[in-house]
């Protein structure tokens, strides 16, 4: 398996602009979550799924912010309209539902708003 | 909620040297797992402790489970320039709550 896919690994958008942000989770994991890296404020949990199905979204910052996973191999975290402070790393996980297995990260999407 | 402190938040580290992080939580918990984050990088997974009192160890990297369960330690011996990077610790269940991190710098 080639681990969790994020697409695209960098971006760059002017303020006021869409942005999407996709994730392929592995094979047979069926927790999903997203979430957002900055210095100041560290690693938020945005959003958490489980079996396709947002469990948790009291993480997600405002209305700009949505997410989707349609089936389980895909899911899309989009900013619209997007703002500088939105700027971030926005890192996709996955695991197997349970308390005993580890999550897997993706390379995470290095997001610029200016 | 679940509330997890990591202490220190910063540990800069004379290559060769010890050093101890600690994950404190403010209830029990069933497990505990610990990751690593390099510069640049994503939090890639390292251990988990499920038993009170565990110890297991990771070549230079000892990590402990604490006996009631509300922390952990994560323990380098002789640093090497490879251990830089961001450790953080997980609790609970459903929800990934992951600590602030402790950032580890070492000089040569």
């Amino acid at each position: 398996d080639a681990g969790v896919i994020q697409s695209p690994r960098h971006e760059v958008t002017e303020m006021g602009q869409e942005v999407t942000l996709r994730c392929k989770p592995i094979s047979g994991h069926n927790s999903l979550f997203w979430y957002r890296q900055t210095m100041m404020r560290g690693l938020e949990l945005l959003i958490y799924f489980n079996n396709n199905v947002p469990i948790d979204d009291s993480g997600m910052p405002e209305d700009r912010f949505s997410a989707k996973m349609p089936n389980a191999s895909f899911s899309t975290l989009k900013i619209q309209p997007s703002e500088p402070r939105d700027s971030a790393v926005y890192f996709c996980a996955t695991t197997i539902t349970g308390r005993r297995t580890e999550a897997f990260f993706g390379q995470g999407t290095r997001l610029t708003v200016v | 909620g679940q509330q997890v402190m990591q202490i220190p938040q910063y540990q800069h580290v004379q290559e060769g040297e010890d050093f101890t992080t600690y994950c404190n939580s403010s209830t029990t918990l069933s497990n505990i797992q610990w990751y690593k984050q390099r510069p640049g990088g994503h939090p890639v997974f390292l251990i988990q402790l499920v038993k009170s009192g565990e110890v297991k160890k990771q070549k230079r990297l000892t990590f402990q489970f604490g006996e009631a369960k509300k922390n952990s330690s994560l323990h380098i011996t002789a640093t090497q320039t490879t251990d830089v990077g961001t450790y953080f610790c997980w609790v609970g269940d459903y929800k990934l709550s992951f600590g602030a991190g402790t950032t580890v710098t070492v000089r040569a």
